[in-house]
C-alpha cells in the first residue's frame, strides 16, 4: 500500500533556529497538506499546497512558515526561527486531484521539540 | 468556522463490550465527516467517511458510524471490540465547497482490556 513518507521522525531544535520538516507524498496525488498536533491538543490544519502554490491556509501558518516542492517528490515545510510553542507532532498528508480529503493519506509524523 | 466536539475523552472497556463514540460538529452547511484511528506510535489512518447518501456507513475493522443530520453527530460504533482496538480515535469536518481542510475533534483514547 503506499505511504506518506516523513523525515526526521524526531527533531529537536534550539530556539531561535531553522528547521524543514520533509516529506515525500505518494507519487500520483496532486494535494498535499501539513497538520499539527501539539502534545495533548487537536490535530489541527496548517496548509495545504496544490499546482506549486499554496491553496489555503490556516491563522497558525504566519510568516514563521514556508512550503515547497522543490523537486517532483519532496514536500516541506520550514519554520524560519522556531519557538518553543513550535514544539509539536508535525504530519504530512497527500490526496488525489480528484478527491480531495476522500483519499486523504497521513504520514507517521515528525515530532518537533524545540528547546 | 467549524468545530467539532468529542465529548468522550477516554473510555475503557472490557473486551466483547459494545462501542460508541460521540462526535458532534458545529457547522449549517454541507459537510463530510470521517472518523481516523491512530494506534499507538502509528500514522492516522481513516476508518470511515460520510460524504452522501445512506446516512449509515460501514468501515474497516467491524466499525460504522451514522450521520444524523438533525442532530449534528456523526457517532461511531462497533457491537464487539477487542483488545487490538486499542487506540485514540479522531473524528473530522471538511466543510464547504472546495475546502479540504480538514477540522479534528480531541480525540478519544479507547483502552480494551482483555
Amino acid at each position: 500500500e503506499p505511504e506518506v513518507t516523513q523525515t526526521p521522525s524526531h527533531q529537536v531544535t534550539q530556539m531561535g533556529q531553522e528547521v524543514i520538516l520533509r516529506c515525500v507524498p505518494i507519487s500520483n496525488h496532486l494535494y498535499f497538506y501539513w497538520y499539527r498536533q501539539i502534545l495533548g491538543q487537536k490535530v489541527e490544519f496548517l496548509v495545504s499546497f496544490y499546482n506549486n502554490e499554496i491553496s489555503e491556509k490556516s491563522e497558525i501558518f504566519d510568516d514563521q512558515f514556508s512550503v515547497e516542492r522543490p523537486d517532483g517528490s519532496n514536500f516541506t515545510l520550514k519554520i524560519r526561527s522556531t519557538k518553543l510553542e513550535d514544539s509539536a507532532m508535525y504530519f504530512c498528508a497527500s490526496s488525489e486531484r480528484d478527491r480531495g480529503p476522500y483519499g486523504y493519506t497521513f504520514g507517521s509524523g515528525t515530532r518537533l521539540t524545540v528547546v | 468556522a467549524q468545530s467539532v466536539s468529542q465529548h468522550n475523552h477516554h473510555v475503557i472497556l472490557s473486551e466483547a463490550a459494545s462501542l460508541e463514540l460521540g462526535c458532534n460538529y458545529s457547522y449549517g452547511g454541507t459537510v463530510n465527516l470521517f472518523w481516523y484511528v491512530q494506534y499507538p506510535g502509528q500514522h492516522l489512518q481513516l476508518l470511515l467517511k460520510y460524504f452522501s447518501g445512506d446516512p449509515l456507513v460501514k468501515g474497516i475493522k467491524g466499525f460504522e458510524a451514522e450521520f444524523i443530520k438533525s442532530k449534528f453527530s456523526f457517532n461511531l460504533r462497533k457491537p464487539s471490540v477487542q483488545w487490538s482496538d486499542t487506540a485514540e480515535y479522531f473524528c473530522a469536518v471538511n466543510a464547504g465547497t472546495g475546502r479540504r481542510a480538514l477540522t479534528f475533534g480531541s480525540g478519544t483514547r479507547l483502552q480494551v482490556q482483555p
